[in-house]
């Protein structure tokens, strides 16, 4: 199993510009999640989903849009980026009461 | 807000026992205590977690109070590699009842920067 697997792990974007982080799981677990780390900072929940086809917000959900059309598959889109945006991105996926499986992150840097 | 008090920084000696405690005096009947760490800019990594027994696997021990109003991580012999961030977490994960499936929204505070010196 590869486990949380999130693409690409680098990117740099220029303001205004739009880019979908990617994540997939193949562990076939129904909840996946998306939190940003801002240096030095603890995580932030942004969007999460609990099955295909049912997402909700997080706890800062703002300039962010997501996607559940598959188990595996769970999507971020940033629509306009700015500098606040820049941070690094971990995906994550479990399955009811069992603990998180985070993929390794990307890391976005707005200019 | 996150649910939990942890210490900002502790340092522990190589090979000695590492004991890291949360506090979380509002957790209710159903919510779970987890661990996770986070090794330098990695993606964090679950360690283990637990209702009301105390718990043990191959990376760590958990034990939680009886009044479940506190708990504490045990790293029985750390090592170097043990440094990292330290978040605990209290949750009720993926509960469903009936038509619907119910979440709670797990808030990862600051942590405890666990430092392991040689």
């Amino acid at each position: 199993n590869a486990g949380v697997t999130q693409t690409p792990k680098f990117r740099i974007l220029k303001i205004g510009q739009s880019m979908t982080l990617q994540c997939t799981q193949d562990m076939n677990h129904n909840y996946m999640y998306w939190y940003r780390q801002d240096p030095g900072m603890g995580l932030k929940l942004i969007y999460y989903s609990v099955g295909a086809g049912i997402t909700d917000k997080g706890e800062v959900p703002n300039g962010y849009n997501v996607s559940r059309s598959t188990t595996e598959d769970f999507p971020l889109r940033l629509e306009l980026a700015a500098p606040s945006q820049t941070s690094v991105y971990f995906c994550a996926s479990s399955q009811q009461d069992l603990g998180y499986t985070f993929g390794s992150g990307t890391r976005l840097t707005v200019v | 807000d996150a649910k939990t008090t942890q210490p900002p920084s502790m340092d522990c000696a190589e090979g000695r026992a590492a004991n890291l405690p949360c506090n979380h005096s509002t957790i209710s009947g159903n919510e779970y205590v987890y661990w996770y760490r986070q090794i330098h800019s990695q993606g964090p990594q679950y360690i283990i977690h637990g209702l009301k027994n105390n718990e043990t696997n191959e990376m760590a021990s958990l034990i939680i109070t009886e009044d479940r109003k506190s708990s504490t991580l045990i790293l029985p012999h750390a090592t170097l590699r043990d440094t990292a961030v330290y978040y605990c977490i209290v949750s009720v994960i993926g509960r469903s009842g009936g038509s619907g499936t119910s979440y709670d929204k797990v808030i990862f505070g600051p942590g405890t920067s666990l430092s392991v010196i040689p």
